[in-house]
């Protein structure tokens, strides 16, 4: 099975911070590799697939982007309903795995 | 709008079966994989399976920690997955997501929470 390793475990920022959550697959999954925002009590949310496509209604200051095997979430400029938690997910192999998630906290 | 919903969700002691609902509406049904994922109480995302459409002879993959237990079908003509659970253990104690797969796991149900206990 495809392991992804999702760091941090948890990120404390400000609004208006640019923050990063970075996934790494244990081999090749090209592109395929989502992200997801989830609040507490809720069903997750899709926010980008395929490395870099974001869903549409997604704001732009979501960014995803991908170097090798490793994969980034950006967040431009926190806003107040971006503190959620984030799960990254490989979809290129079944199982797709999930990372352990990032959960963002107000400072 | 598109809505997914879950239901039959409970309570079953350990062993136990249960199988759960999931109809769908707004989007073309037939045409989606769909897929089961489930969350433990304070805990992250587990993949469970996926079912693929009829095009794709309606292929099911399943985590391991699940194969062998639980079994995903669908019933196009009710727009309707399913996700049949048996000899349950206390692990598998979680909310449990279907969701249609298109790009990523784009649309979710609002979950159903399985407990098994004795």
């Amino acid at each position: 099975d495809i392991q992804m390793t999702q760091s941090p475990s948890s990120l404390s920022a400000s609004v208006g911070d640019r923050v990063t959550i970075t996934c790494r697959a244990s081999e090749s999954i090209s592109s395929n590799l989502n992200w997801y925002q989830q609040y507490p009590g809720k069903a997750p949310k899709l926010l980008i697939y395929t490395t870099s496509n974001l869903e549409s209604g997604v704001p732009s200051r979501f960014r995803g982007s991908a170097s090798g095997t490793q994969f980034t979430l950006t967040i431009s400029s926190l806003q107040p309903e971006d503190f959620a938690t984030y799960y990254c997910q490989q979809s290129d192999s079944t199982p797709y795995t999930f990372g352990q998630g990032t959960k963002l906290e107000i400072k | 709008d598109v809505q997914l919903v879950e239901s039959g969700g409970g309570l079953v002691q350990p062993g136990g079966s249960l199988k759960l609902s999931c109809a769908a509406s707004g989007f073309t049904f037939s045409g989606s994989a769909m897929h089961w994922v489930r969350q433990a109480s304070g805990k992250g995302l587990e993949w469970v399976g996926r079912i693929r459409s009829k095009v794709m002879n309606y292929a099911t993959a399943y985590s391991a920690s699940v194969s062998g237990r639980f079994t995903i079908s669908r019933d196009d003509s009710k727009n309707t997955a399913y996700l049949e659970m048996n000899n349950l253990k206390t692990d598998d104690t979680a909310v449990y997501y279907c969701a249609r797969h298109s790009g990523g796991l784009q649309y979710w149900g609002q979950g159903n929470l399985v407990t098994v206990s004795a």
